[in-house]
C-alpha cells in the first residue's frame, strides 16, 4: 500500500454535470500530481500542486481546476462534464525539493473511475 | 507524433521466455526516464528507473539510449505473475511531472 487515497472510488455523473474528486498524500509529500487515464491509454498529466501553488498543467481546459490544502491533500474539479472525460483519474504523490523542482518517487493512488453518461 | 510511443501488443509469450518491449521518445530534454508496471484496473506502480549505464534488477533490464531517443526493458524468465501493462514513462524539465507511453500488455501463458 502506498498510503496514497483517493475518493470516490467510482462516480457515474451526466453532461454538464460538476465533480469533486480527492485525494490525501502519502505523509511527508509535499506536491500532488493529477492524471486523466482513458481506456485503452496511458496516463495524461492534468496538473501538479506543489505546496498549495500550481506548479505546472498539462494539456487540459480551464474547466479542470484544483486545489491543495495545508495537509498537502488535494482537489481535482471538472465542470461542465462531458462524455469525453470518462476516465480513470489517477493522484500521485511525492516530494519536490525546494523550488518545487526535482524530486523522488511518485506514488500512484488507487484512481477514481468517472463515467459521465 | 506521441511524445512517447510504445508497441501496445499484446505480447503472448509462454511462460520461461525472455520478452523485450521498445520505447521511443521525442523530447529531447527529458531528463528521467521510467518503466511502470500497471495491472488490470490498477494504478501504475514503479518497476525500475532507467539510466544510460543500464541497470539490473533481477530478472528485469532497463537500458538508455539518449543519441536514439530509445528505451528498452527485457524481461528474462517470464513468469505468469508478469502479465500486466509496462509503461514507458519520461520526465522533462524537473518537478516530476511524467509523460506515459500508452502502454504495452504483456500476457505470459503456461
Amino acid at each position: 500500500e502506498t498510503g496514497v487515497t483517493q475518493s470516490p472510488t467510482h462516480l457515474i455523473k451526466t453532461r454538464g454535470q460538476q465533480v469533486t474528486l480527492r485525494c490525501s498524500s502519502q505523509s511527508g509529500h509535499n506536491t500532488v500530481s493529477w492524471y486523466q487515464q482513458a481506456l485503452g491509454q496511458g496516463p495524461q498529466f492534468i496538473f501538479q500542486y506543489y505546496r498549495e501553488e500550481e506548479n505546472g498543467r498539462g494539456n487540459f481546459p480551464p474547466r479542470f481546476s484544483g486545489l491543495q490544502f495545508p495537509n498537502y491533500s488535494s482537489e481535482l474539479n471538472v465542470n461542465a462534464l462531458e462524455l469525453d472525460d470518462s476516465a480513470l483519474y489517477l493522484c500521485a504523490s511525492s516530494s519536490l525539493r525546494t523550488g518545487g523542482s526535482g524530486g523522488d518517487e511518485q506514488f500512484f493512488g488507487p484512481g477514481t473511475r468517472l463515467t459521465v453518461l | 507524433r506521441k511524445e512517447v510511443e510504445q508497441d501496445p501488443g499484446p505480447f503472448n509469450v509462454p511462460e520461461g521466455a525472455t520478452v523485450a518491449f521498445n520505447c521511443t521518445y521525442s523530447n529531447s530534454a527529458s531528463q528521467s526516464f521510467f518503466w511502470y508496471r500497471q495491472d488490470c484496473r490498477k494504478e501504475p506502480k514503479l518497476l525500475m528507473s532507467v539510466y544510460s549505464s543500464g541497470n539490473e534488477d533481477g530478472r528485469f533490464t532497463a537500458q538508455l539510449n539518449r543519441a536514439s531517443q530509445y528505451i528498452s526493458l527485457l524481461i528474462r524468465d517470464s513468469k505468469l505473475s508478469d502479465s500486466a501493462t509496462y509503461l514507458c514513462v519520461v520526465e522533462a524539465g524537473g518537478g516530476n511531472k511524467l509523460t506515459f507511453g500508452t502502454g504495452t500488455q504483456l500476457k505470459v501463458e503456461l
